[in-house]
């Protein structure tokens, strides 16, 4: 069972434009979400988080918006740049999880030049 | 400089034999956990601790072992029961549970 997903396993985006990254979830007693990038053969780097008791976060070129009626986040990176090439994983978190994040199965961000 | 250690970065195993895994962090974090990713797939959780001395079995707990003596000091052993070990292993710690986590450059183990 599948708790949080990311249904988009690939995503091309030219290099200045904006970049949107989607995430889904099942358990609505999720209440913490964070987003991680992720180069080949290397550990994740955490990116940025959201409360859900906020629906928008922001960070430099990154804002990551909770859409908790549809059990939905995304990622926007604005504007892209080719380094930003690498796997965004989205993970979840909440009280009844032990405080454990859940893993989204990634989506691999390309930025051309 | 501060940050979690996990070595070696690439191990192989001979099927049937266990192997232990690294991972210490000097971070003076609480908490501590194993991943395990495979292609086309996220991270899967297979043990944490929120203390020392104390762990959990994560979703695919089977044919790992761990122990938590020291608070630095988290190391995983895939034992000749886990069917499919072949894998990219990451450990992480947090300062204490249910804030972010931060993550070792991983260990990917290959089974001949």
């Amino acid at each position: 069972d599948q708790q949080v997903k990311q249904n988009s396993p690939s995503l091309s985006v030219q290099e200045g434009r904006i970049s949107i990254l989607n995430c889904d979830y099942t358990n609505s007693m999720f209440d913490y979400f964070l987003w991680y990038k992720k180069y080949p053969a290397e550990g994740p780097t955490f990116l940025i988080s959201i409360s859900s008791i906020k629906d928008k976060n922001e960070d430099g070129r990154f804002t990551v918006f909770l859409n908790k009626s549809a059990k939905h986040l995304s990622l926007h990176i604005v504007p892209s740049q080719p380094g930003d090439s690498a796997v965004y994983f989205c993970a979840a978190s909440g009280n009844n999880q032990g405080g454990k994040l859940i893993f989204g199965q990634g989506t691999e961000l390309s930025v051309k030049p | 400089d501060g940050g979690i250690t996990q070595s070696p970065k690439y191990l192989f195993r001979k099927e049937g034999q266990n192997v232990t895994l690294s991972c210490e962090q000097n971070l003076n974090h609480d908490a501590m956990y194993w991943y395990r990713q495979d292609p086309g797939q996220g991270l899967r959780l297979i043990y944490y601790s929120q203390i020392v001395n104390d762990f959990q079995k994560g979703d695919i707990a089977e044919g790992y072992s761990v122990s938590r003596e020291k608070k630095e000091s988290f190391p995983l052993t895939v034992t000749s029961a886990q069917k499919n070990p072949t894998a990219f292993y990451l450990c992480a710690s947090s300062i204490k549970f249910y804030t972010e986590a931060f993550f070792g450059q991983g260990t990917r183990l290959t089974v001949v």
